[in-house]
């Protein structure tokens, strides 16, 4: 099994719509998440943490479920500029200076107009 | 405030020359990662340093070596380029606290190994 798996997407939706994406990750011991956002040909950059059971910014909300390792990201209303692919992303282990991050695949979303 | 700068941006090798990719971060992080990224996986790391005058391995470090020249500067370097050495390298830095742990990344460099 993938230590983190995403659908690859393509999610083509239109402006407005709500879309969500969902991980899942192997490292029962991973304590600490991450959803980095990355454009085409770009560096990823980071959209949001979660250090609970979620986290909310704006129109952005991330879940977490522990029991099934899982995670996912909610976007209402989609604008054009959220096209772009979306990393989720496991810190491996509790926590600790050494603890590394490990990077899915990432969902590729295209908002339509 | 420049955040996190990679040099060169672009690079073609010959199979068997040699190289050095330079990182240079402004926020004066303490880690510093070089990670690099091919069609279809996600990023993997190569090398990684926590704190100034140490570097462990990654995920994945044969046919690279790093340098942690001082805190601001993480070099990574080819010795003998390989087609399989072919993808886009990113550097990042990090503060890291109990609480956060945000990776700031750089634009990348694309490096074609012919």
């Amino acid at each position: 099994r993938k230590e983190v798996e995403q659908d690859p997407g393509p999610f083509n939706v239109p402006e407005g719509a709500t879309v969500a994406f969902n991980c899942t990750y192997s490292n029962s011991a991973s304590q600490s998440f991450f959803w980095y956002r990355q454009d085409c040909r770009k560096e990823p950059k980071l959209l949001m943490s979660v250090y609970s059971s979620g986290n909310e910014d704006g129109r952005f909300t991330a879940q977490l479920n522990r029991a099934s390792q899982y995670i996912s990201l909610l976007i209402r209303d989609s604008k054009l500029s959220d096209s772009a692919t979306y990393l989720c992303v496991p810190r491996q282990g509790g926590g600790g200076a050494t603890n590394k991050l490990i990077f899915g695949t990432g969902t590729l979303l295209a908002v339509q107009p | 405030n420049a955040g996190v700068t990679q040099t060169p941006k672009f690079q073609v090798l010959k199979t068997g020359q040699s190289m050095t990719l330079q990182c240079a971060q402004d926020m004066n992080h303490n880690s510093m990662y070089w990670y690099r990224q091919d069609p279809g996986m996600g990023l993997r790391l190569i090398y990684y340093s926590a704190s100034e005058g140490t570097t462990d391995k990654g995920e994945v470090p044969n046919g690279y070596n790093v340098s942690r020249l001082n805190k601001r500067e993480f070099s990574l370097r080819l010795e003998s380029a390989a087609p399989s050495q072919t993808s886009v390298y990113f550097c990042a830095s990090s503060v890291w606290d109990r609480v956060t742990d945000t990776q700031y990344f750089g634009p990348g460099t694309r490096l074609t190994v012919l």
